[in-house]
């Protein structure tokens, strides 16, 4: 069964400090692999997937995240965070078959601090 | 202006009472998702709907039922059987053709009194 471990509840980070937010799957199929966003009592919007191709993803806002097969992770990284980065991130996966389900992580809240 | 609307966006009910939570879309999406909700366990499935007049259960779908009358409609009703119905419920929808990215409403939060 396929499952997705967000490996940090929560992530304090200063202002202008860079940041790695960690996602790991479990799949024993191929997978397509997504990072959301969620402000606070708002739905969730996509921040960047992975479908194929290369394995280096990017935001339009600067973050980025990379997949890595060997080590099932699809880790969000950015080189530094703004207060407005303060959100939920959420990674998904779905897989060919899967009727488009996401199978969610429990989430990590990033707080940026000044 | 295309997207997805939840209404109402703030729910109360008192126990025992059956509630149902709105979802509008017009994206012309063929596919719609029930999520729930609840602080440090992400979302999870609750029903979900390919095309009209038909729908699955998801991971959690006891005390809920759906319907699927309209492309652009897929209604929740949380039922007196559902143990625990306090929490944040999101829909989502999926359009026709690969794999892409679902798309979510703004929510509905949904509290028993």
């Amino acid at each position: 069964a396929q499952s997705v471990t967000q490996l940090d509840s929560q992530v304090p980070v200063f202002e202008e400090a860079p940041v790695e937010l960690r996602c790991n799957y479990s799949s024993s199929v191929s997978v397509y692999l997504f990072w959301y966003v969620q402000y606070p009592n708002q739905g969730l919007q996509l921040l960047l997937k992975y479908l194929s191709g290369s394995t280096l993803v990017e935001s339009i806002n600067g973050f980025e995240a990379e997949f890595n097969k060997s080590q099932t992770s699809f880790h969000l990284r950015k080189p530094s965070v703004h207060i407005s980065d303060t959100a939920e991130y959420f990674c998904a996966v779905t897989f060919s078959g899967g009727y488009n389900k996401l199978i969610f992580g429990a989430g990590t809240r990033l707080a940026v601090h000044p | 202006d295309g997207g997805i609307t939840q209404s109402p966006k703030y729910l109360f009910r008192k126990e025992g009472q059956n509630v149902t939570l709105s979802c509008e879309q017009n994206l012309n999406h063929d596919a719609m998702y029930w999520y729930r909700q609840d602080p440090g366990q992400g979302l999870r499935l609750i029903y979900y709907s390919q095309i009209v007049n038909d729908f699955q259960k998801g991971d959690i779908a006891e005390g809920y039922s759906v319907s699927r009358e309209k492309k652009e409609s897929f209604p929740l009703t949380v039922t007196s059987a559902q143990k625990n119905p306090t929490a944040f419920y999101l829909c989502a929808t999926f359009g026709p053709g690969g794999v892409n990215e679902q798309f979510f409403g703004p929510g509905t939060r949904l509290t028993v009194l």
